[in-house]
């Protein structure tokens, strides 16, 4: 178990500009959550997973914004012609289906982006 | 809209113990009490959850009042490696449903 791991760390990107993160989950978990935080918030939910499906996504998750999880594992998130508004940190979680009531979600240390 | 009330800022001495308050008054009946933190620069950490009764882990004890409106997250002996943003957060158990955050409570724990 080495935890969720989120690349790159760090995105700086000019205004407009594609941006493409990664988060690879703990092996074996099957749910799979984007959150995004701004500066002095706490994380606001984006989307999730389940396996491959994409099963829920917040009105946050403006058409620019996509997500996938082809294979139920990895995840990818891309924002398309990035604004200003768009700088924050994106973070990754990950639990297993079948913990019952435990259900605790598992995050990675996240990607920070600065647009510029 | 987060369901949980939490002071914005706290102070504890190292060693002693951190109490952090919590206010969940309209908490339905089948919903967690879960608390996470975060450290600077870190993605948030789970503690400890629970329903109605007591708890304790190795990281800290929850204690829930009986009418479940608020609860307490004790760190016993607070270390300067606490300092962080602590989460309360409801939500239904053993649902997928994200968790929602608020602003949470900054503990600064103090040399």
């Amino acid at each position: 178990d080495t935890g969720v791991s989120q690349n790159p760390r760090h995105k700086i990107t000019k205004r407009g500009q594609n941006v493409t993160f990664r988060c690879d989950p703990i092996s074996e978990h099957n749910r799979l959550y984007w959150y995004r935080q701004t500066l002095g918030q706490g994380p606001e939910f984006l989307t999730y997973f389940q396996n491959e499906a994409q099963l829920e996504k917040s009105r946050l998750l403006s058409d620019r914004f996509s997500a996938e999880r082809p294979k139920g594992s990895f995840s990818t998130l891309e924002i398309q012609r990035t604004e200003q508004g768009d700088s924050a940190m994106y973070l990754c979680a990950s639990s297993k289906l079948g913990q019952g009531r435990k259900n605790i979600q598992y995050f990675g240390a996240g990607t920070r982006l600065s647009v510029l | 809209d987060a369901k949980t009330t939490q002071p914005p800022s706290m102070d504890c001495a190292e060693g002693r113990a951190a109490n952090l308050p919590c206010n969940h008054s309209t908490i339905s009946g089948n919903e967690y009490v879960y608390w996470y933190r975060q450290i600077h620069s870190q993605g948030p950490q789970y503690i400890i959850h629970g329903l109605k009764n007591n708890e304790t882990n190795e990281m800290a004890s929850l204690i829930i009042t009986e009418d479940r409106k608020s609860s307490t997250l004790i760190l016993p002996h607070a270390t300067l490696r606490d300092t962080a943003v602590y989460y309360c957060i409801v939500r239904v158990g053993s649902g997928n449903t994200p968790l929602v955050f608020g602003k949470g409570t900054r503990l600064s724990v103090i040399a």
